[in-house]
């Protein structure tokens, strides 16, 4: 399976600023995606990161907040824009493969803190 | 509106024992079921999956359990290890690609 590089591992930020999350995974995949854990909470699907064009966003969540780039099939960023402590988390990328019925394969995630 | 929800956040049992972790649908189009592991400061890691058209799918010690007419899966790890003790989401294919996932049971295993 796709082995993905996700980093920071970890980051406290302050509150009003933005972090870029980096995704890299060592194979070329179609699909790539972005999730959120919340504490306590389901992962949650926030966008799907689409190579070459604007990522496709879930219900609740907008470019805005959450601008995504895909310059590639195999890297794609995440940006977590004007933070609050809500946006305390831990985000996720993944690949899905259409071999293994779009199962994912997910990076170690990043555990975010906004204080 | 929770489409997946496994009821039970936590979970103990002993080594060597049965451990039956439970999870729950409302949504009858749902097409294919995932189950994964995952320990701390890690990502979730894929365990086993499951197609609707299937009822059991096993895997070594893993064996998901698929109850349509009841919208309820199960995953059945025998016998339980100490190295299994991780949080078990299980997850829902609700779209061509898109997975819906559970909030997740804790799953101790005592020595």
């Amino acid at each position: 399976s796709a082995v993905i590089s996700q980093k920071p591992s970890r980051d406290i930020c302050q509150r009003g600023t933005s972090l870029t999350i980096q995704c890299q995974v060592d194979s070329q995949v179609t699909m790539m995606f972005w999730y959120r854990q919340q504490p306590g909470q389901s992962l949650t699907l926030i966008a799907t990161a689409n190579q070459g064009s604007e990522a496709t966003y879930e219900s609740g969540f907008v470019i805005d907040k959450f601008p995504i780039s895909r310059p590639n099939l195999t890297f794609s960023t995440l940006t977590v824009s004007n933070m609050s402590p809500e946006d305390s988390s831990i985000y996720l990328c993944s690949v899905g493969r259409l071999e293994t019925n779009y199962g994912y394969t997910f990076g170690s995630g990043t555990r975010l803190t906004v204080v | 509106d929770q489409q997946v929800k496994q009821n039970s956040p936590s979970l103990s049992v002993q080594e060597g024992r049965i451990s039956i972790l439970n999870c729950d649908y409302t949504n009858s189009m749902f097409d294919y079921f995932l189950w994964y592991k995952k320990y701390p400061a890690e990502g979730p890691t894929f365990l086993i999956s499951i197609s609707s058209i299937k009822d059991k799918n096993e895997d070594g010690r893993f064996t998901v359990f698929l109850n349509k007419s009841a919208k309820h899966l199960s995953l059945h790890i025998v016998p339980s290890q100490p190295g299994d003790s991780a949080v078990y989401f299980c997850a829902a294919r609700g779209g061509t690609y898109k997975y819906i996932f559970g909030t997740g049971t804790r799953l101790k295993v005592l020595a």
